[in-house]
């Protein structure tokens, strides 16, 4: 079964641009979480995305956004790009079983430079 | 609101030592707690979970934790550590009604010198 796949690997942009960035699940997973990694901050919750809807929300600013297509993949996007959004972001996948959400299976990350 | 403490940031260890990588965390209600693991420029990968029962969970390459339900702690061992066990580890916690929201300890960087 393939793992969870995100791209861009890399990205380069400057101040003010926006990003768009996309994950791929695991087939029959249909939740979907963003993450964001900085050394200074560490592991940050973005949002979660189950069947299309937002099911939670991390304490970031509006800028960032998501979303979620019937086939489960997702994309977030990033507006007026910030120095400080220069990170790894870390997309995972699960199940929703009878506990809920099952373990969560992360993909290799994009890693987003803003110049 | 949930918190996770990762008590050592670097631990250095000889190759076939034995090393315990700490983990506390903070909740007014129950969760499930887990062990990733980070090598350079990668993802996070699964180490193990505690879901319910037994409270000592392991893993398939030799790690184990231990629930520790009065103490909050979720530690992680390993008796006898390799050189490919570098890399940096991450405990987690995610609520029963926060969906798949995981709340992540800093990491703590496992170096292992030969």
């Amino acid at each position: 079964k393939a793992g969870v796949t995100q791209t861009p690997r890399y990205l380069i942009k400057t101040r003010g641009q926006q990003v768009t960035l996309s994950c791929s699940p695991i087939s029959g997973h249909r939740s979907v979480s963003w993450y964001q990694q900085t050394p200074g901050q560490g592991l940050q919750f973005l949002f979660e995305y189950f069947s299309e809807t937002q099911r939670n929300k991390g304490n970031f600013p509006g800028r960032f956004s998501g979303r979620q297509f019937s086939n489960s993949r997702s994309e977030m996007n990033v507006s007026t790009l910030e120095l400080g959004d220069s990170a790894l972001y870390l997309c995972a996948s699960s199940r929703d079983g009878d506990l809920g959400p099952e373990t969560q299976y992360f993909g290799p990350g994009t890693r987003l430079l803003v110049l | 609101a949930q918190s996770v403490t990762q008590l050592d940031s670097q631990v250095p260890v000889f190759e076939e030592a034995p090393v315990e990588l700490r983990c506390n965390y903070s909740s007014s209600v129950s969760v499930y707690l887990f062990w990733y693991v980070q090598y350079p420029n990668q993802g996070l990968q699964l180490l193990l979970k505690y879901l319910s029962g037994s409270t000592l969970v392991e893993s398939i390459n030799g790690f184990e934790a231990e629930f520790n339900k009065s103490q909050t702690s979720f530690h992680l061992r390993k008796p006898s550590v390799h050189i490919s066990d570098t890399a940096e580890y991450f405990c987690a916690v995610r609520t029963y009604n926060q969906g798949g929201k995981l709340i992540f300890g800093q990491g703590t960087e496992l170096s292992v010198k030969p």
